[in-house]
Parts: C-alpha cells; structure tokens; sequence
C-alpha cells in the first residue's frame, strides 16, 4: 500500500535530551513536509523539502532540524533548544502539479517528561 | 501571523442539520483552497477542493463556497452525519512552484445523533 509512515507513534522525551521523528513515503512525492499541530492553533509549517538534498524553514523552525538525503524519507530531529516541544507532529508529501494534495502520516504524539 | 482565518473554532449541530465552516484569506496569489478532515489521532486527509475560477464545488453531501471579491470560502456539511464528527481544516496555497499549504486554526464538528 502506498501512504506515509511516521513513526513511532508516542515518544516520550527529558528535558535537554535531542529526539529524531521518522517519516518515510513510498508515494514518490518529490515534496515532504513537518507540521506541529497544538490544540486550537491549526498546523503550524516547521520545515518543508521540495527535492533530495534541500529543504527550507518554515514558520517555526527554531530547535528543530531536518534532512533530506533519499527522496523516501525526511526525518525531523527536535533539539534540546525546542523549549515547549509537546505536541503532535504531522508528516505530509504532496505531489507536483496544479493540486496541492498533500497526505499525511499518522502523526507523532511527542511528550516532554 | 495567520494567513488563512476560520471560523467558528467549534459547532455542534444535530443530525440531519447542516454545518457550515468560514474562511478567510488576504494574500490574492493563493489560487487552490482545498479542506481537511482530521479524526482524533489520526493525520488529515482531503475532503474537498477548490480553484477560484469557479464560484462553488460539490462532491456528495460536501460543498465549498468560494467569493472571490470577498476573499471567503466556506465548506458546508449536508444532512450532517455522526460519522462527521470531526475536526476540519480549510488550507490555502499559491500552486504552481510552490506547494506549501497555509492552514486556518480548524473547526470541532460535533454531531449529535
């Protein structure tokens, strides 16, 4: 099946400590995408990547970094510098072309301990 | 600051009634206006979607509205159903080359059978 992976699906994370999200998709989407969603605020861009190699901040990027070495996979690491990082994570690709379709994960539910 | 507002930040309505959702833009570059649905700890999937060439779409019981003088959308939810309980996102995005989506803050649909 085609779809996007994000895993794990909890994560529980000490104060100080860097923790890395993982997001794979088998939908040969050049475009990949990290949102945090928090109660009453919508999904919020964190950073965005349109092809292998390049990505670019989005709104709020700040304790956050990412890579993209393969096109399948995208993963976001949460550093010690995100000072409120409980939330849920969304992972989305979104095909090229006139429709911006973007499927997401499942999400990761990050709880700070 | 928020590119795309929505309103009302939740709604109850009975079954069988209908729902209906606002949005609101500034930025007249966006030209795609597609609607999320998102079940609790799931991620969001499209529901519906628009181009501002046209003034209304309807797929089942799901219909958006679109002003563009006014720069409002709004989804409206027919015969609305238990099953619609959900949270949904109105999105925006300028298209072409560029594929990120700005996201309202979202809207609690309860409906209570």
């Amino acid at each position: 099946d085609g779809g996007i992976t994000q895993s794990p699906k909890y994560l529980f994370r000490k104060e100080g400590q860097n923790v890395t999200l993982s997001c794979e998709q088998n939908l040969n989407h050049d475009a990949m995408y990290w949102y945090r969603q928090d109660p009453g605020q919508g999904l919020r861009l964190i950073y965005y990547s349109q092809i292998v190699n390049d990505f670019q901040k989005g709104d709020i990027a700040e304790g956050y970094s990412v890579s993209r070495e393969k096109k399948e996979s995208f993963p976001l690491t949460v550093t010690s510098a995100q000072k409120n990082p409980t939330a849920f994570y969304l992972c989305a690709s979104v095909q090229r072309g006139p429709n911006t379709e973007a499927f997401f994960g499942q999400g990761t539910r990050l709880t700070v301990v | 600051q928020q590119q795309v507002k929505q309103s009302p930040q939740s709604l109850i309505v009975q079954k069988g009634g209908i729902s209906i959702i606002n949005c609101a833009y500034e930025n007249t570059a966006f030209d795609y206006f597609p609607w999320y649905q998102q079940f609790p700890g799931k991620g969001p999937a499209l529901l519906i979607a628009i181009r501002p060439d046209v003034s209304e779409k309807k797929e089942g019981r799901f219909t958006i509205s679109f002003n563009k003088s006014a720069k409002q959308f709004s989804l409206h939810i027919m015969d609305s159903q238990p099953g619609d309980s959900a949270t949904y996102f109105c999105a925006a995005s300028k298209g072409s080359n560029d594929y990120k989506l700005s996201f309202g803050a979202g809207t609690t649909v309860t409906v209570r059978a």
